[in-house]
């Protein structure tokens, strides 16, 4: 079965401390895994993405096919990261770039 | 073109009332989709268009939900004879090929069914 675990509903954590947001799935082909990222009274946006091994805002995070992880990472968090995260997944080369989505987590950092 | 747009941005009906929204997407975006997200969860895929045609419905979505995307650009979605379980927040995205796949979101119609 296709399915995104994103297992803490909460985080909180001291600026300037690290956060790691975690991520698993079960997906039976190539997955594409993105972070989306929801601040207050805003829309879903785009964090970033497997494929563009990218940092962005200072989050970086990594695809592990054996762990089936895409944790999402970031070494010294700030107050404006306190966000809605979600992980999500949809299926390389397929047509209809479903997304599926974990439950999201809940990121507080505290000043 | 600011971005998505969906309209209304909160609706409050009584159960058994028929409800649409309206989803207007980045125009030069192809493919649009819709989701529903009730609370603490994430968004829960119910259907999707390329162009105007409606290529993949959600196995959950009941016949009373249906939508439609005439000449490719906005899409509406109706729910008909409402039920409490209905209540939720519907999503609407949109994407082509040149945005590799990234799905911009609309603010989201929230349904409220008393």
């Amino acid at each position: 079965a296709q399915r995104v675990t994103q297992p803490e509903k909460l985080l909180s954590v001291f600026k300037g401390a690290p956060v790691e947001l975690k991520c698993n799935y079960s997906y039976s082909g190539s997955p594409e895994l993105f972070w989306y990222v929801q601040y207050s009274r805003q829309r879903l946006q785009l964090l970033l993405r497997h494929i563009s091994r990218e940092s962005i805002k200072g989050f970086t995070a990594d695809l592990n096919k054996g762990e089936t992880s895409f944790h999402l990472k970031k070494p010294f968090a700030q107050e404006e990261d306190s966000a809605m995260y979600y992980c999500a997944l949809s299926g390389w080369g397929e047509s209809n770039y479903q997304l599926i989505w974990g439950a999201g987590t809940k990121l507080i950092i505290k000043p | 073109d600011t971005g998505v747009s969906q309209n209304p941005r909160h609706k409050i009906t009584k159960r058994g009332q028929n409800v649409t929204f309206r989803c207007d997407p980045i125009s030069e975006h192809n493919r649009l989709y819709w989701y529903r997200q009730t609370l603490g969860q994430g968004p829960e895929f119910l259907t999707y268009f390329q162009n105007e045609a409606q290529l993949e419905k959600s196995r959950l979505l009941s016949d009373r939900f249906s939508a439609e995307r005439p000449k490719g650009s906005f899409s509406t979605l109706e729910i008909q004879r409402t039920e409490q379980g209905d209540s939720a927040m519907y999503l609407c995205a949109s994407t082509d090929t040149s945005s590799y796949n990234e799905q911009f979101f609309g603010p989201g119609t929230r349904l409220t069914v008393l």
